[in-house]
């Protein structure tokens, strides 16, 4: 079955930087692209940026580009998601989440069908 | 960005009820829509991918449609489990840029 692990919650000070882990098991990891997206408290979703873990390439959306970084260490089926210079606008819950297949991503809403558990980070001073 | 605007902000029904709710884009997305269905303290739920397709063990109740601007989600007969917050998704260009809606809160009249 189909597992997204995260790490657990944090709590940072403003101007520092978190760097939340997503490790997948129960499906081939490099085959399928993954999603991260926040939301903070008593707010909707709000969608983070992509990656693709066979190539290592990235998609950020507009708000977070320069800010936030995606990486994974196919190694042990892991994704990563840094966020620097938090701010307390960023406390919320971050998930990871599985998307369609990499040759179905851009044909189709690249939609998202597993999640995980969802790391709580808070920006506090 | 493409801004996806759903409507009504919060529906109040009762059980066994139809569910209509919309979402509507600034620009065209042709079918690339997806349905969210989002509960207290657990994480979203993929109810329908690319407008109109049911996701795997999504009940025959729940229903999508549309493709340019406008998208509905409906629900034929509400069911006491179906009363949470949905949210609408859509994917534009290559590489990827993806939003969500705002949500609409559905709630026992």
């Amino acid at each position: 079955q189909v597992q997204l692990v995260q790490s657990g919650a944090e709590v940072k000070k403003p101007g520092a930087s978190v760097k939340v882990s997503c490790k997948a098991s129960g499906y081939t990891f490099t085959s399928y692209y993954m999603h991260w997206v926040r939301q903070a408290p008593g707010q909707g979703l709000e969608w983070m940026g992509i990656i693709n873990p066979r190539a290592g390439t990235t998609s950020y959306a507009q708000k977070f580009q320069g800010r936030v970084t995606m990486t994974r260490d196919t190694s042990t089926s892991t994704v990563y998601m840094e966020v620097s210079s938090l701010r307390s606008e960023d406390t919320a819950v971050y998930y990871c989440a599985r998307g369609p297949p990499d040759y179905y991503c851009s044909s189709t809403s690249c939609y998202i069908d597993y999640w995980g558990q969802g790391t709580l980070v808070t920006v506090s001073s | 960005e493409i801004v996806l605007t759903q409507s009504p902000a919060t529906l109040s029904l009762s059980p066994g009820e139809r569910a209509t709710l919309s979402c509507r884009a600034s620009q065209s997305v042709s079918s690339y829509v997806a349905w969210y269905q989002q509960k207290p303290g657990q994480a979203p739920r993929l109810l329908i991918y690319d407008a109109s397709n049911r996701a795997t063990g999504i009940p025959a109740r729940f229903s999508g449609s549309g493709s340019g601007t406008d998208f509905t989600l409906t629900i034929s007969s509400l069911e006491p489990e179906d009363f949470a917050v949905y949210y609408c998704q859509q994917r534009d260009n290559w590489p990827p840029q993806i939003t969500f809606g705002q949500g609409t809160r559905l709630e026992i009249k």
